[in-house]
Order: C-alpha cells, then sequence, then structure tokens
C-alpha cells in the first residue's frame, strides 16, 4: 500500500491527451513539491517533471504537472506511442521523514 | 555529462554480504544527496534512504532502518548500500539516484544493479 495514490493503469488514444492522478495528503503533497518519473521496462526511471510543473530540459510540453491541495496530475498530450510506460509520482513526506512515490500507472496508448 | 554508474549484477546466496556500488561523474559529488531505491521484480518504486557525500549525513526510511548501511566514500565520488547477511526478499533492481530537485527529486539516475538472492 502505497503512501500516494495513483490509478493502476490509463489508456488512450494516440494523439488524445491523459491525465494521471496522483493523491497524498498534507504531510507530503499537501506541503512540498512533486516529481513525475518516466520508467520504460528494464530501464531506469528518468524525471519528467520536478518542482509540481517544472520540465527538465529535453522533457518535450506535451508532459505538463499540477498540484492543487493533496493532489497532483500529470498530463500528456499529443499521445505517442514511445510514451507508453509506468509513471510515478514522488515527494518528502515531512512526517515520516522519508520520500515516499505512488504505486505507479502504466500507460496504454491503445 | 552528469551520470551515476553502479556496479554490476550480482548473484548471491542467502546469508552472504554484499556491498553495491554508485559512482558519481561530471558534476561536485559532494553537494548533492544520494538515494537509493529498490524496484521488486514487476513492482512499484520504494525509496531506500539518502547520503550527503559531503560529510555522510543518512537518513533511512524505516522500512529499511537496520536492514542495509549506507555508505560513502567522497574521495571517489563513490555511494554504497551494503547487507551484512542477505535473504532471498532482498532480490530486486537497486537504483541510485541524485536527489537534485527540491524535496529530494531526483533528477540523475544510475543504471540500476540487479542483486539475485538465492536460498
Amino acid at each position: 500500500q502505497s503512501v500516494l495514490t495513483q490509478p493502476p493503469s490509463v489508456s488512450a488514444a494516440p494523439g488524445q491527451k491523459v491525465i494521471i492522478s496522483c493523491s497524498g495528503s498534507s504531510s507530503n503533497i499537501g506541503n512540498n513539491y512533486v516529481s513525475w518519473y518516466q520508467q520504460f521496462p528494464g530501464t531506469a526511471p528518468k524525471l519528467l517533471i520536478y518542482d509540481n510543473n517544472k520540465r527538465p530540459s529535453g522533457i518535450p510540453d506535451r508532459f505538463s504537472g499540477s498540484k492543487s491541495g493533496t493532489s497532483a496530475t500529470l498530463g500528456i498530450t499529443g499521445l505517442q506511442t514511445g510514451d507508453e510506460a509506468d509513471y510515478y509520482c514522488g515527494t518528502r513526506d515531512s512526517s515520516l521523514s522519508v520520500v515516499v512515490f505512488g504505486g505507479g500507472t502504466t500507460l496504454t496508448v491503445l | 555529462e552528469v551520470q551515476l554508474v553502479q556496479s554490476g549484477a550480482e548473484v548471491k546466496k542467502s546469508g552472504e554480504s554484499l556491498k553495491i556500488s554508485c559512482q558519481g561523474s561530471g558534476y561536485s559529488f559532494t553537494t548533492s544527496w544520494i538515494a537509493w531505491v529498490r524496484q521488486m521484480p514487476g513492482k512499484g518504486l520504494e525509496w531506500m534512504g539518502i547520503i550527503y557525500p559531503s560529510d555522510s549525513d543518512t537518513r533511512y526510511s524505516p522500512s529499511f532502518q537496520g536492514q542495509v548501511t549506507i555508505s560513502a566514500d567522497k574521495s571517489i565520488s563513490t555511494a554504497y548500500l551494503q547487507w551484512s547477511s542477505l535473504k532471498a526478499s532482498d532480490t530486486a533492481m537497486y537504483y541510485c539516484a541524485r536527489c537534485g530537485r527540491t524535496d529530494y527529486g531526483m533528477d540523475v539516475w544510475g543504471q540500476g544493479t540487479t542483486v539475485t538472492v538465492s536460498s
């Protein structure tokens, strides 16, 4: 049972938009910055979004992040088959003094 | 290029000890926390702990406290994760990552080290 809650899977057609949610509490998302990570099978995770909504250099603007209260979302527009991957949210938990991750969401581009 | 390079895959038996490594390059190794993250087969990411190589300040997740030891040698820009007595349940992929963003956001990841423990 992960501290942050994500849907196990989402799917959408190529070219469409998808939103992946990440729900937490005041001790984690509510008072800390959220990061999002993308992981393809057999490879290391990669930072996709940091500080709730910032993109590292090289990440296309099809990827966006937002946060409201104790929830965060990752949005992906113009879906491509190459976006099929697992996506994780993560942040610091001030009460537990640890970093916590969501359980991960598998994106399928139909 | 900023990168973290991890040591190779390990196959061990239950009860054996193990130390895996993560060497940083392309940046000042002592100025960012390094995290260790476990991923068991077919499962999600689990944060194990972090170390600040400059002074070896170390924090552990309660789930891993006492189960592993995180250390670093700043003279060779290398962080370590070690076990004194492996269990079959330690079989997993282990990643190191640089915490280069706010609230320990991990911006650079190692390629991962597979640890397989047989009983």
